[in-house]
């Protein structure tokens, strides 16, 4: 069982828009910075989003996130077959002392 | 350009031990926490431990405390995982990464494969 709440699938067609919800507390994404991570089959994670909405040099702006209050989002606009992926929120854990996870959101590209 | 280099995996026993080595690259090693994740087969991420660009201050996963420990060598830009009384369920890819205030690991390692097995 995750800290961090995510959907477990998403799926949208070429072209479209998903987005990837992330729950938590007010010990995690309440009072941190939230970080998204892209996991293509086979490889290493990648940081994808950073401090809630921020972009890493080389990130497409397909890419975005947001933070409300002990939630956050991540967008992906004009979806590519190269995005089927996993993707992981995590942050730091204030009452945990530690770096905690979402269980992953797998997007298919229909 | 930052590289993340894991060594030290394989076959383990129940009750062995292993130390994974992490030699980091292109960048300044002793200005950055550092973290380890795991990842058990067909799962998701979970977050194993972190040391302080320092070393002073270190952080475990309760599911690993007291049996792994975090150490790193500036001399040698590596950072350290020594895993003892081993698990079946520690059994997975083990990913060092360069953190940046811990929140965010902005680099990550190709991973080293943890098997625990009799």
């Amino acid at each position: 069982q995750s800290v961090l709440t995510q959907p477990p699938s998403v799926s949208a067609a070429p072209g479209q828009k998903v987005t990837i919800s992330c729950s938590g507390s007010s010990s995690n994404i309440g009072n941190n910075y939230v970080s998204w991570y892209q996991q293509l089959p086979g490889t290493a994670p990648k940081l994808l989003i950073y401090d809630n909405n921020k972009r890493p040099s080389g990130i497409p702006d397909r890419f975005s996130g947001s933070k409300s209050g002990t939630s956050a989002t991540l967008g992906i606009t004009g979806l590519q077959t190269g995005d089927e992926a996993d993707y992981y929120c995590g942050t730091w854990d204030s009452s945990l002392s530690g770096v905690v996870f979402g269980g992953g959101t797998k997007l298919t590209v229909l | 350009e930052v590289q993340l280099l894991e060594s030290g995996g394989g076959l383990v026993h129940p009750g062995g031990s292993l130390r994974l080595s992490c030699a980091a690259s292109g960048f300044t090693f002793s200005n950055y926490a550092m973290s380890w994740v795991r990842q058990a087969p067909g799962k998701g991420l979970e977050w194993v431990s972190a040391i302080s660009n320092s070393g002073g201050s270190t952080y475990f996963a309760d599911s690993v405390k007291g049996r792994f420990t975090i150490s790193r060598d500036y001399s040698k830009n590596t950072l350290y995982l020594q895993m003892n009384s081993l698990r079946a369920e520690d059994t997975a890819v083990y990913y060092c990464a360069k953190a940046v205030m811990h929140q965010r690991l902005d680099y990550w390692g190709q991973g080293a494969l943890v098997t625990v097995s009799s």
